[in-house]
């Protein structure tokens, strides 16, 4: 079975500081691995995913994580926040193979604001 | 392309009624994924088709839920003799054929509120 846990439900920054939420996963098989950005009243969208090659995954609005398989971690980063960055951000884990592979597993989500 | 579309966006129904949500995927995407969401959660598998083939169920989905893709293309997502519990947001995404690496691709969610 694959699990996602994000640590932290709230996370709250002053613009233009360091944004860095915090994704570990459990997984059985190696896995894919994605974050994704909801803003309220919507649906999610794709900030970046990783799947095969470099670990450090560079994806949309200048976000970028990092796969540590020693550390089974993907947290996400981006040097400066915006107040546009605040949203509700979610962390998703599957299977590269096997069944079921299609499944998205998410985490609960940590909400971030940025402060002025 | 004008995205995965959900209809409709918001749905408030009293305890026991039943429920009816659509689902337009992207038009080349034949992989189709309906998720829930409740409040303080990240959304949660419900079911998977793949053109008109409900593939898998997850046990979240009670005899009251059925989903179906008649033809392939859109799909709906029922719930008989709603109860509070089922009050959430329902999301449906959708995937390509060559399903490998590429991302499913969210609409912009049913919200249900059960009173």
């Amino acid at each position: 079975a694959q699990s996602v846990t994000q640590l932290g439900s709230h996370v709250s920054v002053s613009e233009g500081a360091l944004v860095l939420l915090r994704c570990n996963y459990s997984s059985s098989v190696p896995p894919y691995l994605f974050w994704y950005v909801q803003y309220p009243n919507q649906g999610l969208q794709l900030l970046l995913k990783y799947t095969t090659g470099a670990t450090l995954v560079k994806g949309i609005n200048g976000f970028e994580a990092e796969f540590k398989k020693s550390e089974t971690s993907f947290h996400l980063t981006k040097p400066s926040a915006h107040m546009s960055d605040a949203a509700e951000y979610f962390c998703a884990v599957r299977k590269n193979s096997g069944g079921s592979n299609y499944k998205l597993t998410f985490g609960k989500g940590t909400l971030l604001t940025v402060n002025p | 392309d004008t995205g995965v579309s959900q209809d409709p966006r918001h749905k408030i129904t009293k305890r026991g009624q039943n429920v009816t949500f659509r689902c337009d995927p992207i038009s080349e995407h034949n992989r189709l994924y309906w998720y829930r969401q409740t409040l303080g959660q990240g959304p949660e598998f419900l079911t998977y088709f793949q053109n008109e083939a409900q593939l898998e169920k997850s046990r979240l989905l009670s005899d009251r839920f059925s989903a179906e893709r008649p033809k392939g293309s859109f799909s709906t997502l029922e719930i008989q003799r709603t109860e509070q519990g089922d009050s959430a947001m329902y999301l449906c995404a959708s995937s390509p054929p060559a399903f490998s690496y590429n991302e499913q691709f969210f609409g912009p969610g049913t919200r249900l509120t059960v009173l």
